[in-house]
């Protein structure tokens, strides 16, 4: 079945610091999807993509489609406490799989 | 527009004992989706209903049913818990199939014992 991978599981940072999470898939793409989930609080969709080499951006955060629709990535441009929580992403292949997400920390 | 409403909030079970998560959405989603969140891990499918009058099991469907009442409204019943079962379940819903973004509702944190 479809496998879904998120890297890295943690990442503490010092505000100011850039951060990236990682998400890969062992099958190609029809989609992926980036969640966000603050502690205690629920997954809020952030977007998606859809096309391969797809880049798409909203302020400070960078979203990344493989040229092989199998691998996307989160990048966050100087960090701001308010970006803590769990990112998530989910690959849709016929069905929607959730990768266990990324924490981010942000130290003041 | 409330999006994604769940009750109730929280939930104490013996093992053994049955309950019903209640979940309703007011954006007229064809698909709706029970998900549930243990600690440090992502979120698990257990059932999803694609459209009004059909369901279909997910990743960890063992001990759970689900009922699409209606548009509206979709539910998971655990018949008998289990402390495996603790855990938080989330009800989501997206306007046609997973191609589609998914809106989750606050959650339920129920715990067996």
């Amino acid at each position: 079945g479809q496998q879904v991978m998120q890297i890295p599981q943690y990442q503490h940072v010092q505000e100011g610091e850039d951060f990236t999470t990682y998400c890969n898939s062992s099958t190609t793409l029809s989609n992926i999807q980036w969640y966000k989930q603050r502690p205690g609080g629920h997954p809020v969709f952030l977007i998606q993509l859809v096309k391969s080499g797809e880049v798409k951006k909203q302020k400070r955060l960078t979203f990344q489609f493989g040229e092989a629709k199998k691998n996307s990535s989160l990048h966050i441009t100087a960090t701001q406490t308010t970006d803590v929580g769990t990112y998530f992403c989910a690959a849709v292949a016929g069905k929607s799989t959730f990768g266990d997400g990324t924490t981010l920390t942000v130290k003041p | 527009n409330a999006g994604v409403t769940q009750t109730p909030k929280f939930q104490v079970l013996k093992t053994g004992q049955s309950m019903t998560l209640q979940c309703a959405q007011d954006m007229n989603h064809n698909s709706m989706y029970w998900y549930r969140q243990d600690p440090g891990m992502g979120l698990r499918l257990i059932y999803y209903s694609a459209s009004e009058g059909t369901t279909d099991k997910g990743e960890v469907p063992n001990g759970y049913n689900v009922s699409r009442l209606n548009k509206r409204e979709f539910s998971l019943r655990l018949e008998s818990a289990a402390p495996s079962q603790t855990s938080v379940y989330f009800c989501a819903s997206s306007s046609r199939g997973v191609i589609y973004e998914q809106y989750f509702g606050p959650g339920t944190r129920l715990t067996v014992t």
